[in-house]
């Protein structure tokens, strides 16, 4: 079957422009996780949902990024006044459920630079 | 909090040989261990995980991994490896608990195999 997609593939912007990642989870895959993988660096988490609500939103940098599942499935990451450190690949998972015992499967996430 | 150390950015080995590629963990509790590779231009794919029992886990492609809490490590094998196994490694922990599954990663390793 299908596996994570991400939209776009790549992104290039503006300083202090507003992006919108998105992900399409496995169909029926109620838990979602946003990572950031900097040049050079493993991923980093982000944010993480189970349904329509993030449980977790520890690892959002500051309150410029933020991301809503509102239906339970697709995800969008928003990031608004973007800076240059903003520039990274953000990687989306998806899992059956939440926890270690359910495997995360990964998109191939979308190249976000900010010139 | 848990963080995890690779201790080797790039090993670059022949083919048929045979490669460890090191991971050393710290945290407070029990810890879940993965194993994850990155094929360029490619998602991440789960290579193997500890979550209980055995130390010694295999996982796909022939790599396998031996949990050593005293050392706090979780170092990856393959007795021979082979060019399609060039790519990056990605070692993982996560706290189990109330950390919904959420990874931390390290920083990676390139594995480079030459003919």
């Amino acid at each position: 079957g299908a596996g994570v997609s991400q939209t776009p593939s790549n992104k290039v912007t503006e300083k202090g422009k507003y992006v919108e990642l998105r992900c399409d989870p496995i169909s029926g895959h109620t838990a979602l996780y946003w990572y950031r993988q900097s040049l050079g660096q493993g991923p980093e988490f982000l944010i993480y949902f189970q349904g329509t609500g993030a449980a977790d939103d520890s690892g959002l940098p500051n309150d410029r990024f933020f991301a809503v599942r509102p239906e339970g499935s697709v995800s969008t990451l928003k990031i608004q006044r973007t800076e240059r450190g903003d520039s990274a690949v953000y990687l989306c998972a998806s899992s059956e459920l939440g926890g270690s015992f359910y495997e995360q499967f990964f998109g191939p996430g979308t190249r976000l630079t900010v010139l | 909090a848990q963080s995890v150390t690779q201790l080797d950015s790039q090993v670059p080995v022949f083919e048929e040989a045979p490669v460890e590629l090191r991971c050393n963990y710290s945290s407070s509790v029990s810890v879940y261990l993965f194993w994850y590779v990155q094929y360029p231009n490619q998602g991440l794919q789960l290579l193997l995980k500890y979550l209980s029992g055995s130390t010694l886990v295999k996982g796909i492609n022939g790599f396998e991994a031996e949990f050593n809490k005293s050392q706090t490590s979780f170092h990856l094998r393959k007795p021979s490896v082979h060019i399609s196994d060039t790519a990056e490694y990605f070692c993982a922990v996560n706290a189990g608990g109330t950390s919904y599954g959420k990874l931390t990663f390290g920083q990676g390793t390139i594995l480079t195999v030459h003919p």
